[in-house]
């Protein structure tokens, strides 16, 4: 039982490149979220899912996509990376309810240069 | 909007030392309480919950009780361990599907 997995753990970008983020997990969870997370910042909501299909904007989407074609994955992507996307990327899910706990990833340190 | 405010560290204790980190939070409507650490290199583990006033979550030794009254689920373990160095993270959920409001985490150092 692999919980969540992300890929890739490390990536560095130029600015104005584009990356796909991918998270996939194997709890058969609803719901599944991005996070970012900055020095002194804590973490802050991107985007969230609720079901296949469906995506929800959180505090911070400005210039990133999410999509949730199929239950399992939920893919952040960045078109046009910029240097204060520059963070550490978590993905996270949960059972029936945000009100449960949410299972984190083991994360995506991203630089952009 | 809803946020939840804690103690900024670094915390740093002798082993075996009376733990306390702070956390108060403001909210629209009636939150669940959440504690997570998260050690070195790896992602977020739930460590303790609550969902209700009065609760008390505990785990691993540690304990946090929701106060309504105060706004607050501070974090209390009687004797730290060295392995207990992390960070903790408190934070709330209101609606069944938002994702979590975070505090900005709380870097506690654990010294032999």
């Amino acid at each position: 039982n692999a919980g969540v997995t992300q890929t890739p753990k490390f990536r560095v970008l130029k600015t104005g490149q584009s990356m796909t983020l991918l998270c996939a997990q194997d709890m058969n969870h609803e719901y599944m979220y991005w996070y970012r997370q900055d020095p002194g910042m804590g973490l802050r909501l991107i985007h969230y899912s609720v079901g296949e299909g469906t995506t929800a904007k959180g505090e911070v989407p400005d210039g990133y996509n999410v999509s949730r074609l199929k239950k399992q994955n939920f893919l952040l992507g960045l078109e046009s990376a910029a240097p204060s996307q520059t963070s550490v990327y978590f993905c996270a899910s949960s059972g029936t309810s945000g009100l449960n706990e949410q299972f984190f990833g083991p994360g995506t340190r991203l630089t952009v240069l | 909007g809803d946020s939840v405010t804690q103690m900024e560290g670094p915390v740093t204790l002798s082993e075996e030392a009376f733990l306390t980190i702070n956390c108060t939070y403001t909210a629209t409507g009636y939150p669940s309480l959440f504690w997570y650490v998260q050690y070195p290199g790896e992602g977020l583990q739930l460590l303790l919950k609550a969902t209700k006033a009065d609760d008390k979550g505990s785990n691993k030794g540690f304990e946090a009780t929701y106060r309504k009254e105060t706004t607050s689920f501070h974090l209390e373990k009687g004797s730290v361990q060295v392995s207990d160095s992390a960070v903790y993270f408190c934070a709330l959920v209101i609606g069944g599907a938002d994702g979590l409001t975070f505090g900005k985490g709380t870097h506690l150092i654990i010294q032999p």
